[in-house]
């Protein structure tokens, strides 16, 4: 069965260190999307992507994130200088079609981040 | 605003028990779904259902919605061990949107 797959799926990093986070999205799927849960806690919306560019993002994904899509099967999440508080594990997810009824989200699982 | 607020945060029950969770929510959703996250792991999607639908079924799950209430129950019937996890809802406000999680229930089935 396909799968959304993530890399790496533990990074320990230092403070004000640049991170990137890989996906390979299940493969026709047409939407991309990040999210993030901080230990034991809510699972927090980070961004959408659709048709090569972002369509929608949180408060929370400032100018100190970005999303690339650089060929047709990876989806990177890229943190420029992380903070103490960008620990959390982050997951990839994407989804086959965007209608009215819209459908289920395929979750990667997960990479977890340390920022010391 | 919250979305997807679910109750109660912790449930602890039996094995063959059931286990009734609620999700309340407060904008209009064309979709609302359940997922499942064991601990340390992704989430799995459970089941879906649509705003002009009340109630759904898949094997041992049972998932009513009121929109007028704006709420819904996720019920698991004759729970097993192997359900214990965390369970969330979402809400999906309609094309080309997020899914908005709550905050999830922690479920334990106790042998």
């Amino acid at each position: 069965e396909p799968e959304v797959t993530q890399t790496p799926s533990h990074q320990v990093t230092q403070m004000g260190q640049e991170v990137i986070l890989r996906c390979v999205p299940i493969s026709n799927h047409l939407y991309f999307y990040w999210y993030r849960q901080i230990l034991g806690q809510k699972v927090e919306f980070l961004v959408s992507f659709y048709n090569n560019e972002i369509s929608e993002k949180s408060e929370i994904f400032d100018d100190q994130f970005s999303v690339e899509r650089p060929d047709g099967s990876n989806f990177t999440l890229k943190i420029r200088s992380t903070k103490l508080e960008d620990s959390a594990m982050y997951f990839c997810a994407s989804r086959r079609q965007g209608s009215v009824y819209t459908g289920e989200l395929f979750f990667g699982e997960g990479s977890r981040l340390t920022v010391l | 605003s919250q979305q997807g607020e679910e109750d109660p945060q912790a449930l602890s029950i039996q094995e063959g028990e059931n286990a009734t969770m609620n999700c309340s929510y407060k904008t209009s959703i064309n979709n609302l779904q359940w997922y499942r996250q064991n601990s340390g792991r992704g989430l799995v999607h459970l089941i879906l259902i649509r705003s002009n639908e009340r109630e759904k079924h898949s094997g041992r799950l049972r998932v009513t919605l009121d929109t007028s209430k704006k709420s819904s129950s996720l019920l698991i019937t004759a729970s097993r061990a192997a359900d214990t996890a965390s369970y969330f809802c979402a809400t999906d406000a309609g094309a080309n949107s997020k899914l908005t999680f709550g905050k999830g229930i922690t479920l334990s089935v106790r042998p």
